[in-house]
C-alpha cells in the first residue's frame, strides 16, 4: 500500500494567480496520476507522471496550463496558472504499485476555489 | 474505448435495508474493477476490486460487488445499509495489463443517502 500527503487541502485563489499542489508518497512509486473532479463530477485525468521523464497529458490538457514536476519517485507537483473560475476543483494525486492489478491510492485532494 | 457508467445519480434506501450501487462498464479485454467511496472533503477511499476468480467480491465495511461477464455489470451490494455509508461511490475500470501504467477510467459517481 501508499500512503499520500497532498497539500494544500484548500485554498482560495485570485484569478490569473498559480498554485502549486505537492504530493508526497510514503514509497517509491513509477507511475504518479494527476486527476480534476470539478463541482458535482466524476474524476477526469489531467496527466500521467514518469519520473525523470515529461507527464504526458490528457486531450483538453495542456503543459502550459498544467505544468507538473517529478522530480524523484516520491515526489510531485501539479500547478494549475492563471487561475480563472472554471478551476475550481478538486485536485487529486494518485499512485499506482508496480502490478496493474492492484488499486490506486489517492490523496486526500485539494480543494481549489478561484476568486 | 474503456468507459464505466452509473446509470443512477442517487440511490435513496431507509436503515437497515439492502442497497445496491449500479455499474456497468465497457472494455475490449478483460477488465479491472474498483469501488471506491468518497466522504465529503475527503478524498477516494479503495473498497473493493475484482480481478479473477470468484465473481462476488467482498471488500472494506461490509460491502461486496458482483462481477457478471455476460452483462458487464459490477453491481456494489451491502446487505444492510447504515446512515454512515451515506457518500459519493465511484465505479471504475482499468482494462487488464500485464504491467502497471494506466490510470483509471471513472464512472460519473452516485451518490448513497441512507436514511434513519
Amino acid at each position: 500500500s501508499a500512503v499520500i500527503s497532498q497539500k494544500p487541502s484548500r485554498d482560495i485563489c485570485q484569478r490569473g494567480t498559480s498554485l502549486t499542489i505537492q504530493c508526497q508518497v510514503d514509497s517509491q512509486v513509477t507511475m504518479m496520476f494527476w486527476y480534476r473532479q470539478q463541482p458535482g463530477q466524476s474524476l477526469t485525468l489531467i496527466a500521467t507522471a514518469n519520473q525523470g521523464s515529461e507527464a504526458t497529458y490528457e486531450s483538453g490538457f495542456v503543459i502550459d496550463k498544467f505544468p507538473i514536476s517529478r522530480p524523484n519517485l516520491t515526489f510531485s507537483t501539479l500547478t494549475v496558472s492563471n487561475l480563472s473560475p472554471e478551476d475550481s476543483s478538486i485536485y487529486l494525486c494518485s499512485v499506482e504499485m508496480e502490478r496493474g492489478d492492484t488499486e490506486a491510492f489517492f490523496g486526500q485532494g485539494t480543494r481549489l476555489t478561484v476568486v | 474505448a474503456q468507459s464505466v457508467a452509473q446509470p443512477e445519480d442517487q440511490v435513496n434506501v431507509a436503515e437497515g435495508n439492502p442497497l445496491t450501487v449500479k455499474c456497468t462498464y465497457s472494455v475490449s479485454g478483460n477488465p479491472y474493477l474498483f469501488w471506491y467511496v468518497q466522504y465529503p472533503n475527503r478524498g477516494l477511499q479503495f473498497l473493493l476490486k475484482y480481478i479473477t476468480g470468484d465473481n462476488l467480491v467482498k471488500g472494506s465495511y461490509g460491502f461486496e460487488a458482483e462481477f457478471n461477464k455476460s452483462q458487464t455489470s459490477f453491481h456494489l451490494k451491502k446487505p444492510s445499509a447504515l446512515v454512515s455509508d451515506s457518500a459519493l461511490y465511484f465505479c471504475a475500470v482499468r482494462e487488464k495489463y500485464n504491467q502497471a501504467g494506466t490510470a483509471l477510467i471513472f464512472g460519473k459517481g452516485t451518490t448513497l443517502s441512507v436514511s434513519s
